[in-house]
């Protein structure tokens, strides 16, 4: 399968634990994306990164978040002393650059659920 | 901040009945994509409009993207339920990196 691969597909944790997330991306694609999704709700953008550089990040990110994409390959986003409102469906997207006219490919997600 | 709003946010038609969806965003777009996401999936590309007045037609679908890049929408001629799902356009935030996806459509088709 050459689709973005993320894992786990789903984790329950208790609150204040922290739980860490990895998306493998397409292999030709350098740029990497972080969405969280809820019920309802269309994907809102976490975080993005070129090859290994984080070069954006939300407001909406606490500092109880952060990601990593060491070597430009796989990426991970860890949450620190997980909160109830942390529960969502944590999508990856990874995409040629823009104008390429492919958009977006998502992983299946890791739907998170705090307890 | 940069909104990206989409009218209705739900339908239901009857199987061979037609569906457009609407989407208006704050800003002029460069682009705009089209996303459908499945229940209980995740979001798939659709499509990608650049030019203004630009329409592109898949099969059964019609994208169109306004004149004045604003705005654009989904037309499907006879659905199917094969068409169920949530369909979301995406633009462009400008000055940073990340695409801002609309409240979406969810469309229900009833055989």
């Amino acid at each position: 399968d050459t689709g973005v691969s993320q894992n786990p597909r789903h984790k329950i944790t208790k609150r204040g634990q922290n739980v860490t997330f990895r998306c493998d991306p397409i292999s030709e694609h350098n740029r990497l994306y972080w969405y969280r999704q809820t019920l309802g709700q269309g994907p809102e953008f976490l975080t993005y990164f070129q090859n290994e550089a984080q070069l954006e990040k939300s407001r909406l990110l606490s500092d109880r978040f952060s990601a990593e994409r060491p070597k430009g390959s796989f990426s991970t986003l860890e949450i620190q002393r997980t909160e109830q409102g942390d529960s969502a469906m944590y999508l990856c997207a990874s995409s040629l650059g823009p104008g390429q006219g492919y958009g977006y490919t998502f992983g299946s997600g890791t739907r998170l659920t705090v307890v | 901040g940069q909104q990206v709003m989409q009218i209705p946010q739900y339908q239901h038609v009857q199987e061979g009945e037609d569906f457009t969806t609407y989407c208006n965003s704050s800003t002029t777009l460069s682009n705009i994509q089209w996303y459908k996401q499945r229940p209980g999936g995740h979001p798939v590309f659709l499509i990608q409009l650049v030019k203004s007045g630009e329409v592109k037609k898949q099969k059964r679908l019609t994208f169109q993207f306004g004149e004045a890049k604003k705005n654009s929408s989904l037309h499907i001629t006879a659905t199917q339920t094969t068409d169920v799902g949530t369909y979301f356009c995406a633009g462009p935030a400008s000055g940073t990196y990340k695409y801002i996806f609309g409240t979406g459509t969810r469309l229900k088709v009833l055989a």
